[in-house]
């Protein structure tokens, strides 16, 4: 199993440009999230899924969409990126209705000039 | 949003001592798990607490899941320079649902 897999590694982009970061897991897991991290801030949720075709808000969703069309992949858009959007952000994901920990992919840093 | 009460903040300490962090949560929770990131690295778990007062052991790694279901402790002992970096703790009402993160535990180790 390769776990829990992000791309881009890094990426630097101009204000009002769009992209997706990617995530992909080989586990099967129903529930994957998205969190952004900052100095100080800990990790904060930014969307999660429990499920193919489902999709829900987290603690700061506001410039980001998802979607989950499989059960592996969970991407995250960036439609017009935001200085303010600069941080790590890190894909995690678990299975649901057990007790099975949460594991997270190596991260994507993002710089918005 | 609501989140976990971890402290210290960070810690200066010399190689061979012993480490201690709590996280402490107003709600009660279920499973409380601890986390450790290296610089540049996505976090890693170590330990997973699963019943009140439990008490689990990983290496040098003790963790502790709280009587009251509302805290839970992590200790190093005899600290190495590897040690080094973000501890978090995260916890969860039930068996799903979102984990909630503390902010972290900065670990300096000096040689």
């Amino acid at each position: 199993n390769a776990g829990v897999t992000q791309t881009p590694k890094f990426q630097v982009l101009k204000t009002g440009q769009s992209m997706t970061l990617q995530c992909a897991q080989d586990m099967n897991h129903e529930y994957m999230s998205w969190y952004r991290q900052d100095p100080g801030m800990g990790l904060r949720l930014i969307h999660y899924s429990v499920g193919a075709g489902i999709t829900d808000q987290g603690e700061v969703p506001n410039g980001y969409n998802v979607s989950r069309s499989t059960t592996e992949d969970f991407p995250l858009r960036l439609l017009s990126a935001a200085p303010s959007q600069t941080s790590v952000y890190f894909c995690a994901s678990r299975k649901e209705y057990t007790q099975e920990t949460q594991y997270f992919g190596p991260g994507t840093r993002l710089l918005v000039l | 949003g609501q989140q976990l009460n971890q402290s210290p903040q960070s810690m200066f300490i010399q190689e061979g001592e012993d480490v201690s962090m709590n996280c402490t949560s107003s709600s009660i929770f279920n499973t409380w798990l601890w986390y450790k990131q290296d610089p540049g690295e996505g976090p890693v778990l170590l330990i997973a607490l699963y019943k009140a007062g439990e008490l689990t052991s990983n290496g040098r790694l003790t963790a502790q899941f709280g009587i009251t279901r509302k805290d839970s402790f992590l200790n190093i002992s005899a600290s190495i320079p590897s040690d080094v970096g973000i501890y978090f703790c995260a916890g969860r009402e039930g068996s799903q649902g979102n984990l909630i993160f503390g902010k972290g535990t900065k670990l300096s180790v000096k040689p």
